[in-house]
Order: structure tokens, then C-alpha cells, then sequence
């Protein structure tokens, strides 16, 4: 069975600067993805960012990026220029493949703070 | 665009009553899913579809149970609600796909057994 670990409950960030929130897991399979979703309060789920395992090249969105090593079953999350917006709780997340009986496992949730 | 529906948004129960969470999607996706999340445990899965008149074990199944009678409608219910159950109850959807893996989900269900 895959586990995803967040191992750091809460951080916090001065406004416009970078932070990083990590993310282990475990697995045997070769092929898979990893995910950040973000929980503002509001609740909802929104998906960050997304990795492909076989892809060696880090994937990016805008201010978002993150940084995968696959020997070490490692995947942080960089936050450059921390926006208030970025407020959330952000939970790491793991799926085996895009089959039918492939589900997201999710990390316990980090809580970021932007303060001003 | 409605996306992921989740019906109710919050509801209080009483120990030993029963209730049913309705989730709706309109986006014609195949695979469906239900999961609950705990203060520190993340979001675990309870059940799962993978097709209209399918459905599956997750991680946290007792006490649950699940239909799929339409595609778009992935239903989970209480038979006798435990305090244990209190809880944020999120549905999600995917899509079939070799490469479809993002997850659609609702608004969320906050649930309080008392």
C-alpha cells in the first residue's frame, strides 16, 4: 500500500517571500503521479500542481513548482512570491496510475500561513 | 459550470439516526469517490465507483454504505450514525483516461453526530 507523509503540521511565510513544504511517500510502483491540492477556507479543493513520475523535469505553474526526487520518493512544493491568497491548508497526495482502481492517498494536510 | 454538487452542505445528527449524502456531477465522468476528512488524518477514502452500478471498499468503509445507480449521482449513507462519524465529507470525480487523473470534487458535507 502507498503512504504519503507530511511530516510539518503548520509553517508560516512573510508575504511575497518563498517557501517550501515537503513531502514524502512510499511505494513499489515505477509509474505513478503525485499531487498538491489546496484547501483555502472555504473548503474546497483545488488541485496546485501535478507530477508525472517517468517525467524527469520538474513540473511548474506560475508561481508554483515543485521539486521531485524520485530515488529519494521525495515531492516539495515551492511557493515563490507568497500571496495572502496562498492561506490554506495544502495536502500532498499520491495515485498509482489512471485506472479504474487508482485513488488519490492523501498526506495529512500542512497549514500555511501568509502573513502580512 | 455546476461541476461536483454535494447535497447537503451541513447537517446535525443524532445518535442512531440515519441520513443520505447525495453527491451530483454533470461533467459525464466515470469514476466516483467518497471521503471523509479528520482534523490531522488527511482525507481517507470510504468507498468508491468505477461505473454506474459499481461500487467498492476504501480505506474507511464500516459504517458506510454506497450506491451508484446513475452515473451522475454517487450516493453515501448512514444506516445508524455514530459520534465516530463526525466529519467533512467530500465527493470527487475523474474522468476515463490513460492520462485523466485530476480529481473534481464538491464543496464538502460538515457532519456533526451528537
Amino acid at each position: 500500500a502507498q503512504t504519503v507523509t507530511q511530516s510539518q503540521p503548520e509553517m508560516s511565510v512573510q508575504e511575497a517571500e518563498t517557501v517550501t513544504l515537503s513531502c514524502t511517500y512510499d511505494t513499489s510502483e515505477s509509474n505513478y503521479y503525485l499531487f498538491w491540492y489546496k484547501q483555502p477556507p472555504s473548503r474546497q479543493m483545488i488541485l496546485v500542481i501535478r507530477q508525472e513520475a517517468y517525467k524527469q523535469q520538474n513540473a511548474t505553474e506560475n508561481r508554483f513548482s515543485v521539486n521531485f526526487q524520485k530515488a529519494a520518493k521525495s515531492f516539495s512544493l515551492k511557493i515563490s512570491d507568497s500571496q495572502l491568497g496562498d492561506t490554506a491548508m495544502y495536502f500532498c497526495a499520491f495515485m498509482k496510475h489512471a485506472g479504474a482502481n487508482s485513488k488519490l492517498t492523501f498526506g495529512k494536510g500542512i497549514t500555511l500561513s501568509v502573513r502580512p | 459550470n455546476a461541476g461536483v454538487t454535494q447535497t447537503p452542505k451541513f447537517r446535525v445528527l443524532k445518535t442512531g439516526q440515519s441520513m443520505t449524502l447525495l453527491c451530483a456531477q454533470d461533467m459525464n465522468h466515470e469514476y466516483m469517490y467518497w471521503y471523509r476528512q479528520d482534523p490531522g488524518m488527511g482525507l481517507r477514502l470510504i468507498h468508491y465507483s468505477v461505473g454506474e452500478g459499481t461500487t467498492a471498499k476504501g480505506e474507511v468503509p464500516d459504517g458506510y454504505n454506497v450506491s451508484r445507480l446513475k452515473k451522475q449521482n454517487f450516493l453515501l449513507g448512514l444506516e445508524s450514525a455514530a459520534p465516530s462519524q463526525t466529519s467533512v465529507y467530500f465527493c470527487a470525480s475523474r474522468r476515463v483516461g490513460a492520462f485523466d487523473t485530476e480529481a473534481f470534487f464538491g464543496q464538502g458535507t460538515r457532519l456533526t453526530v451528537v
